[in-house]
């Protein structure tokens, strides 16, 4: 079936420097999340951007977080600048309906 | 707020056997939320295994089934007969779309090993 790609799989950076994960989405979906899961934790919502806005976001998508879509590309995270408590998998999902969510296989960011 | 849990961390069965993952939820909605069951295989991206909707139903795929059971607030995941390529991690989440949010509730997941 269709899926969504996250560019990369893999990222370490020094602390106090800007990332963007990167997310190919499924080409008709409209609604676009974000997902961080420290390990051992459970995964948690971060955001969940619609019609190129920020629709809702939970208290752990910090002032340091940013997302965008621009002209229908990827959908971006941008976390500027990194802590080490930003060290997890981020995983991005998108939707056709608001529910029934496609999700990528995660990029494992290592901050150091 | 709504929580999600999986008590077993690690689950080992095997092949041939019998599964059950348990899963209970905790909901503040007045309206029942929606119940899923997604697995991630090794170096893919979760897929959604089953979900349901409404209270008292059953939902089934691939041999897998879990009823939505709002009075013991539980939906646990069976499989009569596993197989080796049932490995892999179980999450069982919570959606309440009433509230007008479209985040889902995750639980911690649970590894399933089924060996040959």
């Amino acid at each position: 079936g269709p899926k969504v790609l996250q560019i990369p799989s893999h990222q370490i950076i020094d602390m106090g420097q800007m990332v963007t994960l990167n997310c190919d989405p499924v080409s008709n979906h409209l609604y676009f999340y974000w997902y961080k899961q420290i390990l051992g934790q459970q995964m948690e919502f971060l955001v969940n951007f619609y019609n190129g806005k920020v629709m809702e976001k939970s208290k752990l998508f910090k002032d340091q977080f940013s997302v965008e879509r621009p002209d229908g590309s990827y959908f971006t995270l941008k976390i500027q600048p990194t802590a080490l408590e930003d060290s997890a998998v981020y995983f991005c999902a998108s939707s056709w309906t608001g529910s029934d969510y496609t999700f990528g296989s995660g990029t494992r960011l290592l901050v150091i | 707020g709504d929580s999600v849990t999986q008590t077993e961390g690690q689950v080992t069965v095997s092949e041939s056997k019998s599964l059950i993952i348990n899963c209970t939820y905790s909901t503040t909605s007045i309206a029942y939320p929606n119940l899923f069951w997604y697995v991630r295989y090794p170096g893919e991206g979760l897929q959604l295994l089953l979900k349901v909707i409404t209270a008292g139903q059953k939902g089934s795929s691939r041999g897998f089934e879990a009823t939505y059971n709002k009075e013991t607030t539980s939906f646990h995941l069976q499989k009569a007969s596993v197989q080796e390529s049932d490995s892999a991690v179980y999450y069982c989440a919570l959606g309440d779309p009433s509230s007008g949010s479209w985040q889902l509730i995750f639980g911690s997941g649970t590894q399933l090993t089924v060996m040959p």
